[in-house]
């Protein structure tokens, strides 16, 4: 069965500190995804990744950096958290080739509050 | 999550009877559409998606419309049930094979009415 988990389901941290949002999965996927999910705003792409250590930007990286070191673990960074980036994170992850290839499996999500 | 499906258009639905979620999207070159649900609390999961040289799909109770012409998808729930109060997404394809990601729609919520 196809996972994908987050390290945290609740994080509440503080204005100006460091963020480590982790994900991982088991699937052998080659792309893996971040998004992060507003009330009213629907799920914006933040950041993404085709292959190890390679990164795109999404829609809306300000404020965000990314780390993929091992295929199956994407990590996010918020480098100094303001509160405008309370939210919910959801990462996801997808085959790169292939018939499924569009399909993206997510993760249940972290919800943090920066204070 | 539990705040998701605040300030969105909400569909409410007595159960039994069939739903139909729209949406619009942007782009006509878009070729490939999905349907996502979230559940309160958990992630979206797959639910079906539709090929832009198709115009009907059908799962299990479940039916994805594509109308290229006016740029619109939409996803029919037969005989609904509580576990499809949800908030559901369509999404479209956006970037070249292989590099590609998804775009994705604000989203509607459906309320099922026992």
């Amino acid at each position: 069965d196809v996972k994908v988990t987050q390290s945290s389901r609740y994080l509440v941290k503080r204005t100006g500190e460091k963020v480590f949002l982790e994900c991982v999965q088991d699937m052998d996927h080659e792309n893996m995804f971040w998004y992060r999910q507003d009330p009213g705003l629907g799920l914006r792409l933040i950041y993404f990744s085709y292959d190890v250590k390679m990164k795109e930007k999404g829609d809306i990286p300000e404020g965000y950096s990314v780390s993929r070191e091992k295929k199956e673990r994407f990590s996010l960074i918020l480098e100094s958290a303001s509160t405008n980036q309370t939210s919910m994170y959801l990462c996801a992850s997808s085959r790169r080739w292939g018939p499924s290839s569009y399909e993206q499996y997510f993760g249940p999500g972290t919800r943090l509050t920066v204070t | 999550g539990e705040s998701v499906g605040l300030h969105l258009p909400t569909l409410s639905v007595q159960e039994g009877d069939n739903s139909i979620i729209n949406c619009a999207y942007s782009n006509s070159a878009s070729d490939y559409f999905i349907w996502y649900k979230q559940e309160s609390g958990k992630g979206p999961q797959f639910i079906i998606d539709i090929r832009s040289n198709m115009d009907k799909r059908q799962g299990q109770r479940v039916t994805v419309l594509l109308n290229k012409t006016v740029k619109h998808l939409s996803l029919q729930i037969a005989a609904t049930q509580p576990g499809d109060s949800a908030v559901y997404f369509c999404a479209e394809i956006r970037g070249r094979y292989g590099n590609n990601r998804l775009a994705f729609g604000k989203g509607n919520q459906v309320v099922v009415i026992p």
